[in-house]
């Protein structure tokens, strides 16, 4: 069981929007912004789409949107491209031992 | 931007001791302020941080690896490894490599992975 909370799958059409959501506690999520999200491609490496719960990379589109409310990360991909096919990884530093916990990952399909 | 490989035995039994390297390039393993991961993802499941090794060498490990883990670097070859003893089928597993950055709480490239299966 993942420490982070996430949807095993979310789906939408092209140009809609669509949010995944990313829960943890009060000793990852909830106390730190320092919640990152990754996209994957089957047989490619995880990308880096949002990090420190909002901000963008160079590159990244800004189609992709982070956001938190207490202990629940959301990421959010607006106007659906077939491209955006793939699973969706959150992550959060967290207080303790483990430093950095992970989400069980979602599948979107577009 | 840094681009990371990595490279394993695929199929090992239980209780041998796994051994994976992770090559870099477009930069130096030992450049101030680079931190470097590794992450499993076992099958079907999410994802897990095993431990880094810093620039000058200081490591931190997961707790739940910590005693069978070893991460260690080679600036010769510009590459970082991974030992851990002991493997059972719960080892099994794509074995990632990643970079972060000193003060940076997340981590900018990865590699593409290496599946590790524990099996007898």
């Amino acid at each position: 069981q993942s420490a982070l909370t996430q949807p095993a799958s979310v789906s939408g059409s092209p140009g809609q929007s669509i949010t995944i959501s990313c829960t943890g506690t009060s000793d990852d999520v909830g106390d730190y912004n320092y919640v990152s999200w990754y996209q994957q491609h089957p047989d490619k490496a995880p990308k880096l789409m949002i990090y420190d719960v909002s901000n963008r990379p160079s590159g990244v589109s800004i189609r992709f949107s982070g956001s938190k409310s207490g202990n629940t990360a959301s990421l959010t991909i607006s106007g659906l491209q077939a491209e955006d096919e793939a699973d969706y990884y959150c992550s959060s530093y967290a207080s303790g031992t483990t430093l950095w916990v992970f989400g069980g990952g979602t599948k979107l399909t577009v | 931007q840094v681009q990371l490989q990595e490279s394993g035995p695929g199929l090992m039994k239980p209780s041998q001791t796994l051994s994976l390297s992770c090559t870099v390039s477009g930069g130096s393993v030992s450049r101030t302020g680079y931190y470097w991961s590794w992450i499993r993802q076992h099958p079907g499941k999410g994802l897990e941080w095993i431990g880094y090794i810093s620039y000058s060498g200081n490591t931190y490990y997961n707790p739940s690896l910590k005693s069978r883990l070893t991460i260690s670097m080679d600036t010769s070859k510009n590459q970082f490894s991974l030992k851990l003893t002991s493997v059972t089928a719960s080892d099994t597993a794509v074995y990632c490599c990643a970079i972060r950055m000193t003060a940076k709480y997340y981590f900018d490239d990865w590699g593409r992975g290496t599946l590790v299966t524990v099996s007898s």
